[in-house]
């Protein structure tokens, strides 16, 4: 079935840094891609999503490229901020799944001033 | 954007209670809607679509008669957790798509949650 896989946290980063989350899916069919953040205390919120392949999604500062021939949508940041601390999660959805809504693991991010 | 609340949003209950845990999308309808459980620092895992005016999907491994949903109108949907034991505890949470067309990618839009600590 359809799965996601991303980088085990945490990771811990100084202010400013380079971040990168690795994650690489497994889907039939051509799945939308996500990912989704949930901020210490709170409920998850879409991040930013790309629909098809080499789209890329955006959205504060974050990027992930949909790489349809490494299944992956790793998701980059140049500069990261102490705000950014937070859980982040890949996701997939496919028509396949009727639209459900298929979660990697989370990596949990935090950010030293 | 779209609303989706939950109520309760924590819940205590002694063990061998029914609790009841209500999604509703506040400015959309919804068909369909998403129940998931997460565990402490860990992923959200599927556990059912709920189906206006129809029977429950169950991913597998899910107990359809410990966890009841009902879909009774097109903005609301309730997880029920039959006779609760402590390791139901779970943070439990909804999800309910907009439909972008046939061209489109549903948007998912989750509630805040429900925390569960069973006694």
């Amino acid at each position: 079935g359809d799965s996601v896989t991303q980088m085990e946290g945490p990771v811990t980063l100084s202010e400013e840094a380079f971040l990168t989350i690795n994650c690489t899916y497994t889907a039939t069919g051509y799945p939308s891609l996500f990912w989704y953040v949930q901020y210490p205390g709170e409920g998850l919120q879409l991040l930013l999503k790309a629909t098809k392949a080499d789209d890329k999604g955006s959205n504060k500062g974050f990027e992930a490229t949909y790489r349809k021939e490494t299944t992956s949508f790793h998701l980059e940041k140049g500069s990261v901020q102490v705000s950014d601390s937070a859980v982040y999660f890949c996701a997939l959805s496919s028509y396949s799944s009727a639209s459900k809504i298929i979660f990697g693991s989370g990596t949990r991010l935090s950010i030293r001033p | 954007g779209a609303v989706v609340s939950q109520h309760p949003s924590w819940v205590i209950c002694k063990s061998g209670t029914s609790v009841k845990i209500e999604c509703r999308s506040l400015d959309f309808q919804a068909t369909t809607m998403f129940w998931y459980r997460q565990f402490p620092k860990q992923s959200l895992m599927l556990m059912a679509t709920s189906n206006e005016g129809s029977k429950a999907t169950y991913e597998q491994g899910v107990e359809k008669d410990k966890f009841l949903i009902n879909h009774a109108s097109l903005t609301l949907s309730t997880l029920t957790v039959t006779s609760a034991h402590p390791e139901d505890s779970s943070f439990y949470i909804c999800s309910a798509p907009i439909a972008a067309g046939v061209r489109g990618t549903d948007t998912q839009y989750f509630g805040p949650g429900t925390r569960l600590t069973v006694l």
